[in-house]
């Protein structure tokens, strides 16, 4: 696609429940990064991706948040129990070549959880 | 210490001024930097990146790199008030590999 694409663009949900928040990176880019950003912060790092195996998740806050790339190309988070404090905008961005390359956002997924 | 350390501002500049946005980054061993524009409510857009230390300029923008001050600028001339927004500044680590951001300077250009 032209751009990178994140759905739903607005997410409620209940305390508790399960959410999966979809992106589709740029058509041709093999590193894929999800980001989460919380009002009045930059955004913080979760996971990256390098085709289709995480190459770096250390930025996942515990083991609730998962994320899976199966096909290189779209991928899914998922968080399990979701929390209030799991409400921010979770941003997806992608590149060509990886770490080192430019990386072009998403419009973000808005996440409330009440 | 933050990975990458921004001033939250905001800062303030009349319109025509030059505005100049700094950062600072504590992985010595950074070699990649960028800066994303971010208006509220939008997404961060990628306007400048930087790899070798000294100037790198792309019309009213201007980045700077100090690797052993460990520092990133960037220089904006000729503000104009569309160019109100949070400036982030990016580094990739060495350690991890991780592309982490910092939380972001507001610019207000004011007419």
């Amino acid at each position: 696609g032209a751009g990178v694409s994140q759905t739903p663009s607005n997410k409620v949900t209940e305390k508790g429940k399960y959410v999966e928040l979809r992106c589709d990176p740029i058509s041709g880019h093999t590193a894929l990064y999800w980001y989460r950003q919380s009002l009045g912060q930059g955004p913080e790092f979760l996971i990256y991706f390098q085709g289709t195996g995480a190459a770096d998740d250390s930025g996942l806050p515990n083991d609730r948040f998962f994320a899976v790339r199966p096909e290189g190309s779209v991928s899914t988070l998922k968080i399990q129990r979701t929390e209030r404090g799991d409400s921010a905008v979770y941003l997806c961005a992608s590149s060509h070549g990886g770490w080192g390359t430019e990386a072009f956002f998403g419009q973000g997924t808005r996440l409330t959880v009440v | 210490q933050k990975e990458v350390e921004q001033n939250s501002g905001p800062l303030s500049v009349p319109e025509g001024a030059i505005a100049s946005l700094n950062c600072t980054y504590s992985d010595r061993g950074s070699q990649s930097f960028f800066w994303y524009r971010q208006y509220s409510g939008k997404s961060p857009e990628l306007i400048m990146f930087i790899y070798s230390n000294g100037d790198k300029e792309d019309g009213r923008f201007t980045a700077q790199l100090n690797k052993a001050s460990q520092y990133v600028s960037l220089l904006i001339r000729d503000s104009q008030p569309s160019d109100s927004a949070t400036y982030l500044c990016a580094v990739i680590l060495v350690r991890g590999n991780k592309l982490v951001f910092g939380a972001g300077t507001i610019l207000r250009v004011k007419s």
